[in-house]
């Protein structure tokens, strides 16, 4: 069975630019959820889209969006970007399964904000 | 509040030598736990996971956890490293939206 893809795998943007990132779950998988990573800050939950909804939320401002389609591939968006958003972007995907959940993550996208 | 602490930034270990990592959670019901690995510019891997019965959980790669509820801890072990295990090792809990809280990570030096 394939594993989690992301696509692209490296993203060079200008600050004030935006940017979309995209995850193809594990397939039978209907959530995905979003993180980013960066060396100050570890890694930060961004969201979870399941079923084509937002189910949960982290504590990053607006800029910052998300969806799913029908096949449970999803996209997340980062508008106005910043220099301190050049970060890990890591995808996961679950079935899911309630509360032995297990998540299962893609390569990331390296994204630097120049 | 939730949280996950890894004491140990990096540690260095001899090819061959055993291998302990520690991580100390702090949740109020009963936690499930992860293992996840992630090598130089890669994603992460799920190593094991802890959500009920044995205390002692085997995984991949030879790896081992015991989860010990008292000492409010689930430290990874392996008995002998190869060069290949140089990664950087993150413990995370399950909260109760079921996503992860993360610790800072552990990164793992081989020492031939």
């Amino acid at each position: 069975k394939a594993g989690v893809t992301q696509t692209p795998r490296y993203l060079i943007k200008t600050r004030g630019q935006q940017v979309t990132l995209s995850c193809s779950p594990i397939s039978g998988h209907r959530s995905v959820s979003w993180y980013q990573q960066t060396p100050g800050q570890g890694l930060q939950f961004l969201f979870e889209y399941f079923s084509e909804t937002q189910r949960n939320k982290g504590n990053f401002p607006g800029r910052f969006s998300g969806r799913q389609f029908s096949n449970s591939r999803s996209e997340m968006n980062v508008s106005t970007l910043e220099l301190g958003d050049s970060a890990l972007y890591l995808c996961a995907s679950s079935l899911p399964s309630g509360r032995q959940e297990t998540q299962y993550f893609g390569p990331g996208t390296r994204l630097l904000v120049l | 509040a939730q949280s996950v602490t890894q004491p140990d930034i990096h540690i260095t270990v001899s090819e061959g030598a055993s291998l302990e990592l520690r991580c100390n959670y702090s949740y109020g019901a009963t936690p499930y736990l992860f293992w996840y690995v992630q090598s130089p510019g890669q994603g992460l891997q799920l190593l094991l996971k802890y959500f009920s019965g044995d205390t002692l959980v085997q995984g991949i790669k030879g790896f081992e956890a015991e989860f010990k509820r008292s000492q409010s801890s689930f430290n990874l072990r392996k008995p002998s490293v190869h060069w290949s295990d140089a990664a950087e090792y993150f413990c995370a809990v399950q909260d109760s939206n079921y996503q992860l809280i993360w610790g800072a990570g552990t990164k793992l030096i081989i020492k031939p």
